[in-house]
């Protein structure tokens, strides 16, 4: 079993749709958690961190299960910019980063 | 402009032929960091390093090097590249050691194939 597993998609929804998806990991001792956006061919971006007790940017909402490890971002009003790459990231201590291998997402007008 | 740089952004070389892609941030940040990524795989640390003369081994660091002599400069070194490091690479920095308490500022990429 993966460390990080993310469901690689893709993902077709329409634009002005809410779409979600989760990020299961293995290490029941991981401290925090990110999401990390990346565009084809280019680098990963901070997306948002995962706080205990979730946390919304906008249309952008992120949860954290720690009882049944793992973490959600939904996306509300979805628009043809949102097409990307979501990078699922735990910290398991001792300065790693574990990555999840990413979902894809593809916004339809 | 805060930023990661990297070079090359593409190389296409043979194998055993030594090669070197250098990254530099101009955030005077302590901790930098190497990945590769594959198609599936995610990101994998190669190395990474929390100080000037400080590195250590990520998940894959067979074939590589790094140096860390300046606080600004954290080259990758492939000694003897061979065709399975073929990849996608990224280099990265972050005031905090990991990411862990921060955000992790990546390079362009660098895409090297090895013949």
């Amino acid at each position: 079993r993966k460390e990080v597993e993310q469901d690689p998609g893709p993902f077709n929804v329409p634009e002005g749709a809410t779409v979600a998806f989760n990020c299961t990991y293995s290490n029941s001792a991981s401290q925090s958690f990110f999401w990390y956006r990346q565009d084809c061919r280019k680098e990963p971006k901070l997306l948002m961190s995962v706080y205990s007790s979730g946390n919304e940017d906008g249309r952008f909402t992120a949860q954290l299960n720690r009882a049944s490890q793992y973490i959600s971002l939904l996306i509300r009003d979805s628009k043809l910019s949102d097409s990307a790459t979501y990078l699922c990231v735990v910290n398991t201590g001792n300065y790693q980063l574990i990555w999840g291998a990413g979902t894809k997402l593809i916004i339809k007008p | 402009e805060a930023q990661v740089t990297q070079n090359p952004r593409y190389l296409i070389t043979v194998t055993g032929k030594k090669l070197t892609v250098t990254c530099s941030q101009n955030m005077n940040h302590e901790y930098m960091s190497w990945y590769r990524q594959d198609p599936g795989l995610g990101l994998r640390q190669i190395y990474y390093s929390m100080n000037v003369e400080v590195t250590d081994k990520g998940d894959v660091p067979e074939g590589y090097k790094v140096s860390r002599k300046e606080k600004r400069n954290f080259p990758l070194i492939l000694e003897s590249p061979s065709p399975n490091q073929t990849s996608l690479y990224f280099c990265a920095s972050s005031f905090f050691s990991g990411g862990a308490g921060g955000e992790l500022f990546f390079g362009e990429g660098s895409r090297l194939t090895v013949l």
